[in-house]
């Protein structure tokens, strides 16, 4: 059974250009988490999607943002690049059989850096 | 202060020892808790899941889940220098969102 999938793995970006990331979650999954963790504030929640419905969101500003297809594929994208994006971006699928987030199975992570 | 909080370590224990790694919380609406490990450079991958009061045990792990103090562990029975990694604990909050503490970084010597 194929994991957790996402691409690009390494990017490089400028200050003010925007970045899609992309998530295909295990098959039969239909929730899909992303996350960013930095050195100083570890793991932190983005947002969460649910059959193409964000479900949860995260505190973080409206220039990062997410959908999910139909096919239970996610993306999310950063607008307006800042230094401090620069992080480790993870997604994670889950099977959400009972409702209950929480046995995550992440993906490698797509690292970017911010120029 | 983090819905979620653990101490950064690094705990150092010696190969064949028990690693006692603790956990507090602060949503009293959170329900279930899960561990995860991550090594350096990789992704975090599930180890334990706890839901109610009590112990759980799965091979060399046992975690620990106290509802009433808030509070979460997991202990590794005859720790291995293969066991040295960043120990992340999670809980499943009201709004059914998953936060992380900051993971605490554990180290077995051989």
């Amino acid at each position: 059974k194929a994991g957790v999938t996402q691409t690009p793995r390494y990017l490089i970006k400028t200050r003010g250009q925007q970045v899609t990331l992309s998530c295909s979650p295990i098959s039969g999954h239909r929730s899909v988490s992303w996350y960013q963790q930095t050195p100083g504030q570890g793991l932190q929640f983005l947002f969460e999607y649910f059959s193409e419905t964000q479900r949860n969101k995260g505190n973080f500003p409206g220039r990062f943002s997410g959908r999910q297809f139909s096919n239970s594929r996610s993306e999310m994208n950063v607008s307006t690049l800042e230094l401090g994006d620069s992080a480790l971006y993870l997604c994670a699928s889950s099977l959400d059989s009972g409702g209950t987030i929480g046995e995550l199975f992440f993906g490698e992570g797509s690292r970017l850096t911010v120029l | 202060q983090k819905e979620v909080e653990q101490n950064s370590g690094p705990l150092s224990v010696p190969e064949g020892a028990i690693a006692s790694l603790n956990c507090t919380y602060s949503d009293r609406g959170s329900q279930s808790f899960f561990w995860y490990r991550q090594y350096s450079g990789k992704s975090p991958e599930l180890i334990m899941s706890i839901y109610s009061n009590g112990d759980k045990e799965d091979g060399r792990f046992t975690a620990q889940l106290n509802k009433a103090s808030q509070y979460v562990s997991l202990l590794i029975r005859d720790s291995q220098p293969s066991d040295s990694a960043t120990y992340l604990c999670a809980g499943n909050n009201a709004g059914n969102m998953l936060t992380f503490g900051g993971g605490t970084r554990l180290m077995v010597k051989p």
